[in-house]
């Protein structure tokens, strides 16, 4: 089947530096692309999203770059706080199917 | 989200056992999922409803049931607990038309 960064690295920064999470996809008609945060205990929280008509996206604190091409995404903290500690996952949907693909997610470390 | 709940949060069973697991929500969405969450693994779909009267096999949908009560109600039924169930069951609603899914806090099952 199709996957979506099956492996959970761990990615230790300093607080107030930036961080870089990756996420790689496989499904080509992929067209919708999400970020989640999971905080031990919590269900998944909605970072941010992106659809495939763009290649980046940004909220607060955070952006998303899509690259189609090489069918990478990827979630960019800037100065990254101890409050940003947590699993982040991506997710992939063709529009319409309202259906995710899930990956297993990279554990972020902030460190004091 | 504050907004979708899940009931109970933690449970512990025995093999064999019929047990119940509720999501309500109060955003006012018309689609619900069921999803659980393994160690190592992304979140996989075991069932979702578009509407009160709409129910859809997800992925992983042997051994599990659901019933959709109403628009805000959807729950989880695991007909004769087995431990290989054991795992975090995340609930999750969308807005027909919206691709976003927003989750429950979850709940940490156990089957011994």
């Amino acid at each position: 089947g199709e996957s979506v960064g099956l492996h959970l690295p761990t990615l230790s920064v300093q607080e107030g530096d930036n961080s870089i999470i990756n996420c790689a996809y496989s499904n080509s008609a992929s067209d919708y692309f999400i970020w989640y945060k999971q905080e031990s205990g919590k269900g998944p929280q909605f970072i941010i999203d992106i659809r495939s008509n763009m290649d980046k996206r940004q909220g607060q604190r955070v952006t998303v770059l899509l690259n189609k091409t090489v069918k990478h995404l990827s979630l960019q903290i800037a100065a990254t706080q101890p409050g940003d500690s947590a699993v982040y996952f991506c997710a992939e949907s063709v529009s319409g199917t309202y259906k995710y693909i899930f990956g297993t997610g990279t554990r972020l470390k902030v460190l004091a | 989200d504050a907004d979708v709940t899940q009931t109970p949060r933690n449970r512990i069973t025995k093999t064999g056992k019929r047990i119940m697991l509720e999501c309500s929500q109060t955003k006012g969405h018309d689609r619900m999922y069921w999803y659980r969450q393994d160690p190592g693994l992304g979140l996989r779909l075991i069932y979702y409803s578009f509407d009160v009267k709409d129910i859809n096999k997800g992925e992983i949908s042997d051994g599990y049931s659901v019933s959709r009560q109403a628009q805000a109600k959807f729950s989880l039924s695991l007909e004769s607990a087995i431990p290989n169930q054991t795992a975090l069951y995340f609930c999750a609603t969308s807005y027909s038309g919206k691709e976003t899914q927003y989750f429950g806090p979850g709940t940490r099952l156990l089957v011994l």
